[in-house]
């Protein structure tokens, strides 16, 4: 029930396009669902967090969007580009658990040119 | 603003021997520090959680013997892998959840990253 999933586990993406990133979450008390961008050999970067009393959050060309019935989120990275070529890690937490977050596999996008 | 820095970023050693990484969040204070380890092409898998002047929690299956947490002050962690063997090789990552300022409290900003090598 902790776990977060997430897919697909990897995403090929021409300049330009949208690139789509799910996840799905079982545990109905985590409240804080942000994403993480990570390029090899660096630390995971914060890209963009969503709490569960909006649908919809945007910043720039990254938004995420959530649906609390269905226990679902994803990230929308539009106009994308080959610099965005990285993985993505969707994270739930509580605020209950210490701000603990549950990753998931994570996703490798690369966007060609 | 929310900065976190590693020492060292890369670090070869022989088997047996100890190695300290340090964790520092330079403008901001940290309730919470997280220490993770990350293998090659997989998911960020947490091993302790630790909170300035207590114990660190660890995760179940992370001997805590083998990787001494020591969360001194508001601004530093430190993990310390204690008779390291080539199978401790791995990338390191620690984060700190802020107090208030630049830090949005429940947000956890990330260091660079430390990569072990265990000879």
């Amino acid at each position: 029930q902790q776990q977060v999933k997430q897919s697909p586990q990897s995403l090929i993406v021409q300049k330009g396009g949208i690139s789509i990133i799910n996840c799905a979450y079982e545990n109905t008390a985590f409240d804080y669902f942000p994403w993480y961008q990570q390029f090899p050999g660096k630390g995971p970067a914060l890209l963009i967090a969503i709490r569960p009393d909006v649908s919809e959050k945007k910043e720039g060309r990254f938004t995420i969007s959530f649906n609390k019935s269905a226990k679902q989120f994803s990230l929308h990275i539009m106009d994308s580009q080959p610099g965005d070529s990285a993985t993505y890690f969707c994270a739930a937490s509580t605020k209950s658990n210490t701000g603990k977050l549950i990753f998931g596999q994570g996703t490798t996008l690369q966007v060609k040119p | 603003g929310a900065v976190v820095s590693q020492h060292p970023s890369r670090v070869i050693c022989k088997s047996g021997t100890s190695v300290k990484i340090e964790c520092r969040s330079l403008d901001f204070q940290a309730t919470t520090m997280f220490w993770y380890r990350q293998f090659p092409k997989q998911s960020l898998m947490l091993m302790a959680t630790s909170n300035e002047g207590s114990k660190a929690t660890y995760e179940q299956g992370v001997e805590k013997d083998k990787f001494l947490i020591n969360h001194a002050s508001l601004t530093l962690s430190t993990l310390t892998v204690t008779s390291a063997h080539p199978e401790d090789s791995s990338f390191y990552i620690c984060s700190a959840r802020g107090l208030a300022g630049v830090a949005a409290t429940d947000t956890q900003y990330f260091g660079p990253g430390t990569r072990l090598t265990v000879l």
